[in-house]
């Protein structure tokens, strides 16, 4: 069946390092790829998608492209805030729309 | 737009009670998911409705649980005779039907623990 994983944390920074949070998939077919964000007492919210090959998700500053040669979508901002610490979970979906499959999730800690 | 919806937002219980889920959709959408989510984990597939249709259960459901959408709006989730292993998070999300994986959006949760 379809798997996703993704580096183990936490992982901690300091505020305006670089990030970079890695992500592979398994899938059959041609999933599209989600990262989604769960901050403190939060639910679990969209962050990027790319549904294609070489299809570049982008928001807040993150971006993740869809490598289907490496079967990655890893995650990257260039410049972590405080306020983007939280609970980072990459994801495939299958095309038939009908569930998605989660890596184990990546906490981000970043320090002022 | 309200979000997905979910009552209660805590549950403790006795092992081998029966509990009940609710969760309320985003008005528009015709697709509703439940996962559920242990500690330190990511969220697990459970059920996926389209309208009121179940068309697909993972095996993670076993037969104590069962889950409606009966009219095809809100949804239920049951949990027969609970075990302490049933303690988790569950998740409902809905989204639009969109000819692909079109985005799920998450409620907030129903914290199950189960003594």
């Amino acid at each position: 069946g379809d798997s996703v994983t993704q580096m183990e944390g936490p992982v901690t920074l300091s505020e305006e390092a670089f990030l970079t949070i890695n992500c592979t998939y398994t899938a059959t077919g041609y999933p599209s790829l989600f990262w989604y964000v769960q901050y403190p007492g939060e639910g679990l919210q969209l962050l990027l998608k790319a549904t294609k090959a070489d299809d570049k998700g982008s928001n807040k500053g993150f971006e993740a492209t869809y490598r289907k040669e490496t079967t990655s979508f890893h995650l990257e901002k260039g410049s972590v805030q405080v306020s983007d610490s939280a609970v980072y979970f990459c994801a495939s979906g299958n095309n038939a729309g009908n569930m998605l499959t989660f890596g184990g999730g990546t906490r981000l800690m970043v320090k002022p | 737009d309200t979000g997905v919806s979910q009552d209660p937002r805590h549950k403790i219980t006795k092992r081998g009670q029966n509990v009940t889920f609710r969760c309320d959709p985003i008005s528009e959408h015709n697709r509703l998911y439940w996962y559920r989510q242990t500690l330190g984990q990511g969220p697990e597939f459970l059920t996926y409705f389209q309208n009121e249709a179940q068309l697909e259960k993972s095996r993670l459901l076993s037969d104590r649980f069962s889950a409606e959408r009966p009219k095809g709006s809100f949804s239920t989730l049951e949990i027969q005779r609970t075990e302490q292993g049933d303690s988790a998070m569950y998740l409902c999300a809905s989204s639009l039907e969109g000819g692909g994986a079109e985005t799920q959006y998450f409620g907030p949760g129903t914290r199950l623990l189960v003594l």
